[in-house]
């Protein structure tokens, strides 16, 4: 079975500059999260889908970030424009209710710099 | 609200030791708890989990953790450290229910090295 697959690995961009990261669940997982991973620190969660909808976005910097998940299976997170601030690796989980539990499997990150 | 503590952002071991890295947890309901393990320029992989059954979980690759709940501690144990165990490892706390279900807290993560 597949994991949970991103893409791009790494992307270097100029400041300002807009970014989209992608990213592919495990085949059968409604729920999928986008983590941000500071240096040196745990993920945090940005947001949370349930299928199509984003049930906990609360730490989202709307301003600037935004994510869609149209039919419920791959998600993109986009930033515009990009900050200094958001050099990061940007994490994708996902993870299903059939088992009981909300164990959370990870993809490989994509890792962010911001010159 | 919930949160976690890592005990410790580095641990330095000899091969063949003991692993011990420790946990604190807070939740205002039961949880469930996580450890997991990342290798440089890699993802997150699970190691293990505790989910209101058995109070000694054995994972992966050796790693085992023992749910406390009067200590509000998981601490991570191996008995016999090896080389490929070197890697940051992440503690982590979720809910079993209510609205901040599927929502992971981690801890600052405590990184492993293992000396030959």
């Amino acid at each position: 079975e597949a994991g949970v697959v991103q893409s791009p690995r790494y992307k270097i961009i100029e400041k300002k500059q807009p970014v989209a990261f992608w990213c592919n669940p495990i085949s059968g997982h409604n729920t999928l999260y986008w983590y941000l991973q500071n240096l040196g620190q745990g993920p945090e969660l940005l947001i949370r889908y349930e299928n199509e909808e984003a049930v906990d976005d609360s730490q989202l910097p709307k301003d600037r970030f935004s994510a869609e998940r149209l039919k419920g299976v791959d998600s993109t997170l986009k930033i515009q424009p990009a900050e200094l601030g958001d050099s990061a690796v940007y994490l994708c989980a996902s993870s299903t209710r059939l088992a009981g539990t909300d164990t959370q499997y990870f993809g490989p990150g994509t890792r962010l710099t911001v010159l | 609200a919930q949160s976690v503590t890592q005990l410790g952002s580095h641990v330095s071991v000899s091969e063949g030791a003991l692993v011990l890295l420790r946990c604190n947890y807070s939740s205002s309901v039961p949880p469930y708890l996580f450890w997991y393990v990342q290798y440089p320029n890699q993802g997150l992989q699970l190691l293990l989990k505790y989910t209101s059954a058995a109070t000694l979980v054995k994972g992966i690759n050796g790693f085992e953790a023992e749910f406390k709940k009067s200590e509000t501690s998981f601490h991570l144990t191996k008995p016999s450290a090896h080389m490929s165990d070197a890697a940051e490892y992440f503690c982590a706390v979720s809910n079993a229910g209510g609205t901040s279900y599927g929502k992971l807290t981690f801890g600052q993560g405590t990184i492993l090295t293992v000396h030959p």
